[in-house]
């Protein structure tokens, strides 16, 4: 059974357009994630969600929006996509002790040409 | 300010211990953890050390906290081509989320 499954796994798409990577977790975990991997293996944190509450939100561009339909799903909608913007993505989920860390999903590499 | 560091390359024989350092800066950190990533694939939780320990074993992998200095090791006993990955420190910090270090590439030669 997938714990933190994220879609889609590789994402080939031209600038200017719109997408979306879809993130579920199935652990009963409160809080969600994201990460952006860039072509250093460098993590940066994105966003975080508490409940479907945004409770970190980093230095990110404005054309990146996370959403959190309920805790078990959070979603990230990037518009007007950029050659920058290629890099992977990783959704995790965690408890609130954090004292078994994340739980991350296997990534999805987006790649904007 | 929140910041870990780790040294980006390590290579290995087969056979062999490995051993990754790590620094960290936040000293209210209360959870250390160490990741590994193969290729393709997510980060896997291999371990964490709570603060007020200074020593963790768990099979091949035996985990050295120095509070006082800030530093983390993570030693891989009889180190198998298998081991060949990246491999990130982690801090907790004080606002809930995790810090990681850049990475440390582990190659295992046989």
């Amino acid at each position: 059974d997938t714990a933190v499954s994220q879609t889609p796994k590789y994402l080939v798409t031209q600038m200017g357009n719109d997408k979306s990577i879809k993130c579920e977790q199935n652990l009963g975990h409160d809080t969600m994630y994201w990460y952006k991997q860039d072509s250093k293996k460098f993590l940066k944190i994105m966003f975080s969600y508490n409940n479907k509450e945004l409770i970190i939100n980093e230095t990110v561009p404005n054309r990146f929006s996370p959403k959190s339909p309920d805790k078990a799903h959070l979603n990230l909608h990037i518009n007007s996509l950029e050659l920058g913007d290629s890099a992977v993505y990783f959704c995790a989920s965690s408890d609130t002790t954090l004292r078994d860390g994340y739980t991350f999903g296997s990534g999805t590499r987006l790649t904007v040409v | 300010g929140e910041d870990v560091e780790q040294s980006l390359f390590l290579s290995v024989r087969e056979g062999d211990s490995s051993v990754i350092n790590c620094t960290y800066t936040d000293s209210s950190s209360t959870y250390l953890y160490w990741y590994k990533q193969e290729p393709g694939a997510g980060l896997q939780l291999l371990t964490y050390i709570f603060s007020n320990m200074d020593m963790k074993q768990d099979q091949r992998l035996t985990v050295l906290l120095n509070k006082k200095d800030k530093h983390l090791s993570l030693r891989i006993a009889d180190t198998q081509t298998g081991d060949s990955a990246i491999y990130f420190c982690a801090e907790r910090s004080n606002t809930g989320k995790l810090i990681f270090g850049q990475g440390t590439t582990l190659q295992v030669k046989p």
